[in-house]
């Protein structure tokens, strides 16, 4: 299948400071994409979507910003909490159907108080 | 966790012995999938549902069966665990299997010594 992946494995953060997640994909018939949150011993939390008529979308403190030219993801946290602290992942769900979805394995985001 | 429960939570198993986990959704999705997650590797299908005793194979599907009689139950059979089954293992459902985002379940912690 296509392959998602993720440029940082740990990314440390200022609490309050924004943080920024990156994710690149390969499918460039990918349609749709998703971020997701996992803390530990969790379940990952679906957290924002994104369609690829779209650039950008904004949710509760997050953002999701789509470059289709560059086949790259990105996923914006504004004022870091601690709460934020977490593993983040994307996918990219095209025609294929989620059997054909590789998950990356995530960025640790660390929360520094 | 979008009215999705895994049971157990946790268990250990003895190589050679039979193991079932519990999927149960109560969001009527029609879609339902397994997954296991294990260090250095992002989430893995193994097996998925599109509907009442319909599924089909995922990626590592090896050693798994499945069975679905109801659209809210979904079970994942080990018939004989083996160590290299030990992982974190997280039932997912989505309204579709494109375009709509999973939602997980919080896993099960299965050991087999």
């Amino acid at each position: 299948g296509e392959s998602v992946g993720l440029h940082l494995p740990t990314l440390s953060v200022q609490e309050g400071d924004n943080s920024i997640i990156n994710c690149a994909y390969s499918n460039s018939a990918s349609d749709y994409f998703i971020w997701y949150k996992q803390e530990s011993g969790k379940g990952p939390q679906f957290i924002i979507d994104i369609r690829s008529n779209m650039d950008k979308r904004q949710g509760q403190r997050v953002t999701v910003l789509l470059n289709k030219t560059v086949k790259h993801l990105s996923l914006q946290i504004a004022a870091t909490q601690p709460g934020d602290s977490a593993v983040y992942f994307c996918a990219d769900n095209g025609s294929g159907g989620y059997q054909k979805v590789t998950f990356g394995t995530g960025t640790k985001l660390q929360v520094i108080p | 966790d979008a009215g999705i429960t895994q049971s157990p939570r946790h268990k250990v198993t003895e190589t050679g012995t039979p193991v079932t986990l519990r999927c149960h959704q109560t969001e009527n999705h029609r879609y339902m999938y397994w997954y296991r997650q294990d260090p250095g590797h992002g989430l893995r299908l193994i097996h998925y549902s599109y509907g009442v005793k319909d599924t089909d194979k995922g990626e590592v599907s090896d050693g798994y069966s499945v069975s679905r009689s109801k659209t809210e139950d979904f079970l994942l059979t080990l018939e004989s665990a083996t160590s290299s089954q030990t992982s974190v293992y997280f039932c997912a459902i989505s309204e579709s299997n494109v375009g709509s985002p999973l939602h997980f379940g919080n896993g099960t912690r299965l050991t087999v010594t």
